[in-house]
């Protein structure tokens, strides 16, 4: 069974900094491209980063380009989002997601979040 | 960065079909922008109904399918069930960046 389980979330004050980790089970994570979305509160759906299997393709929203960074180690079966310069409206749930390819397609399974929140 | 247009609300009688649509700011909606199609109910994660504009997923429901459109990405719905009410969100490719629409509520009534 695929799980994908998100952790690091929490209040932050506006331009700090937040990493967000994401936990994978249950397929060979090594195999898949993965994905950052969030849900702002009452809003919808946001694509905020992707990665390949091999971090050789990345990609980034323009409202997030140039403040977070996403990684992965394959090894620990891990994806990372590194968030800097913090702004209220990153306030969101943020979902991990897993991509059905090894390139950068589109999400087939999804975790339950971890909510950011950013406020002083 | 392209916007990505999705219907705000739509209505279906259950039993009834109804079509959602996809467009974007860029102009016709291609097999190349590979359009995906999620659900969402209150309270839970998205689930992902539509890959590459019409192929489904083992969970997907037969009563739903994707296609183009009038120079649009559509996901119908033939025979609404009461657990079909939800968000549903539609995703492009654009290079390496994905966008998503807006969102369409439907509700089964």
């Amino acid at each position: 069974e695929v799980q994908l389980v998100e952790s690091g979330g929490g209040l932050v004050q506006p331009g700090r900094s937040l990493r967000l980790s994401c936990a994978a089970s249950g397929f060979s994570f090594d195999e898949y491209a993965m994905h950052w979305v969030r849900q702002a509160p009452g809003k919808g759906l946001e694509w905020v980063s992707g990665i390949s299997w091999n971090s050789g393709r990345i990609g980034y929203a323009d409202s997030v380009k140039g403040r977070f960074t996403i990684s992965r180690d394959n090894a620990k079966n891990s994806l990372y989002l590194q968030m800097n310069g913090l702004r209220a409206e990153d306030t969101a749930l943020y979902y991990c997601a897993k991509d059905w390819d090894d390139v950068l397609t589109g999400p087939d399974y999804w975790g339950q979040g971890t909510l950011v929140t950013v406020s002083s | 960065q392209a916007v990505v247009t999705q219907e705000p609300s739509l209505t279906v009688s259950p039993g009834g079909t109804v079509t959602l649509t996809c467009g974007s700011s860029t102009g016709t909606v291609t097999t190349g922008h590979y359009p995906y199609w999620f659900q969402q109910k209150p309270g839970q994660a998205p689930k992902t109904l539509i890959y590459d504009t019409r192929n489904k997923h083992s969970w997907t429901p037969v009563r739903f399918s994707g296609s183009l459109l009038g120079g649009k990405a559509a996901l119908t719905l033939s025979g609404a069930q009461p657990e079909d009410e939800a968000g549903y969100y539609c995703m492009l490719s654009y290079s390496d960046a994905r966008v998503f629409g807006g969102g369409t509520k439907l509700t089964v009534l």
